[in-house]
């Protein structure tokens, strides 16, 4: 089966500046997460999707960040403006409805901010 | 609130030895515990993953985990390492009773194998 899809791999940009990344999960993957890693870090929960509802967004700084998931497949996830320590990779998974399903995780997007 | 602990940053052991990777969790149900591998510049793989029944759990690569409820701890093991296992290791842990399946995760123990 196809893995996750994620792009760009790699992104700079400044400070105050705006960025997206794109994420198209395994077909049939009703879970859809974004999750930030900061360098010699843990993946960070920012939102989980199922289907094209949101289930968990406690931890997105909303006041900059957002992301959609269209027609419950491809998500988005956006940053504006961006701030230095949002400098992190920024990681996909999807996973099967169900709570013992692992997750799987695309390539990531690795984002420097100047 | 859920958490999980590696207390270790690293390991190192030598080609053809046993290895041990530590996990500790916190939840406040029943947990749900995984282990994913990261190689450079790669996601992370799934490796091994305890819901339910044998303490003992199997995965890819020759890899297994004891849960150990008690303990709280759910540590990876290998009977002979691989120079190819150098990798970042890292605990997940769901619960099954609240949080919506949220994974939250360790930081991650690196693994190196020498020849």
């Amino acid at each position: 089966e196809a893995g996750v899809a994620q792009s760009p791999r790699y992104k700079i940009i400044e400070k105050r500046q705006s960025v997206a990344f794109w994420c198209n999960p395994i077909s049939g993957h009703a879970t859809l997460y974004w999750y930030q890693q900061i360098l010699g870090q843990g993946p960070k929960l920012l939102i989980q999707f199922q289907n094209n509802g949101v289930v968990d967004d406690s931890q997105l700084p909303k006041d900059r960040f957002s992301a959609e998931r269209l027609k419950g497949v491809d998500s988005t996830l956006k940053i504006q403006p961006a701030k230095l320590e949002d400098s992190a990779v920024y990681l996909c998974a999807s996973s099967l409805a169900g709570y013992n399903s692992p997750l799987h995780f695309g390539n990531g997007t690795r984002l420097t901010v100047t | 609130a859920q958490s999980v602990a590696q207390p270790e940053d690293q390991v190192n052991v030598a080609e053809g030895n046993p290895l041990t990777v530590k996990c500790t969790y916190s939840v406040s149900g029943n947990p749900y515990l995984f282990w994913y591998v990261q190689y450079p510049n790669r996601g992370l793989q799934f490796l091994l993953k305890y819901i339910t029944g044998d303490n003992l759990v199997k995965g890819s690569y020759g890899f297994e985990a004891e849960f150990n409820k008690s303990q709280t701890s759910f540590h990876l093991k290998k009977p002979s390492a691989l120079v190819s296992d150098s990798a970042l290791y890292f605990c997940a842990v769901r619960d099954m009773d609240t949080n919506a399946g949220k994974s939250t995760f360790g930081d991650g123990t690196t693994l190196t194998v020498k020849p």
